[in-house]
């Protein structure tokens, strides 16, 4: 099993509905999860951060965490065209390492 | 302010050539890293200083050199590179204190090996 699996294909979304990514991830003494969002050329800009389990509102991102269940989730509500790019789910496997395990990417696209 | 600068922004370079790629943070960060990254494929590390010293080579070719002169700066020197090290070369910097490590990037280089 991959340290951090992410779906691989594109989620195509409307404008104005949610998006939703899972992530998931093998070892279970993973402590700190983040989100990064990617444009095309362009580098990764972090958007979350989670630590414990339960959700974690920014704006219309949220990040839902459960370890026991050993996945990580980012919602985008009323997505926006602006939300088109590719979203990098990370983890930091135990404190003092600073070593991010990175997954695949989700792409999303969000329809007009 | 978590801005990680980087320059230049575009490269190209022959496979004799040498070249550096330069990082700067003022973030009071103590960690940064060189990240590799292809076309659709997430970043890769490469090197990891932490207080200004090495702390992880990722088994990186010796053409790559890596070097932190202070607390702000990073470089990359390039030599000999072969056409496969095209890619986006990413700086990233992270705080070194308290339980976790967000870390920023920088808007990276892009490195074209002719």
């Amino acid at each position: 099993q991959k340290e951090v699996e992410q779906n691989s294909g594109p989620l195509s979304v409307p404008e104005g509905a949610i998006a939703s990514l899972n992530c998931t991830y093998s070892d279970r003494g993973s402590q700190s999860f983040f989100w990064y969002r990617q444009y095309s050329g362009k580098s990764p800009e972090l958007i979350m951060s989670i630590y414990s389990n339960g959700d974690k509102e920014d704006g219309r991102f949220t990040a839902q965490l459960n370890k026991a269940s050993q996945y990580v989730s980012l919602l985008i509500r009323d997505s926006q065209p602006s939300d088109s790019a590719t979203y990098l789910c990370a983890l930091q496997r135990y404190y003092g390492n600073n070593r991010l395990a990175f997954g695949k990417g989700n792409q999303v696209v969000v329809i007009p | 302010d978590t801005e990680v600068t980087q320059t230049p922004k575009h490269l190209v370079m022959g496979m004799t050539n040498k070249k550096s790629l330069k990082c700067e943070q003022h973030m009071g960060h103590r960690a940064m890293y060189w990240y590799k990254q292809k076309a659709k494929k997430p970043p890769e590390l490469m090197f990891v200083y932490s207080y200004e010293k090495l702390s992880i080579n990722e088994s990186v070719p010796s053409r790559f050199s890596p070097e932190c002169p202070n607390s702000s700066l990073l470089n990359l020197h390039l030599h000999a590179l072969q056409p496969e090290d095209s890619a986006l070369y990413l700086c990233a910097s992270s705080p070194f204190s308290g339980a976790s490590y967000e870390q920023y990037f920088g808007p990276g280089t892009r490195l074209t090996v002719t």
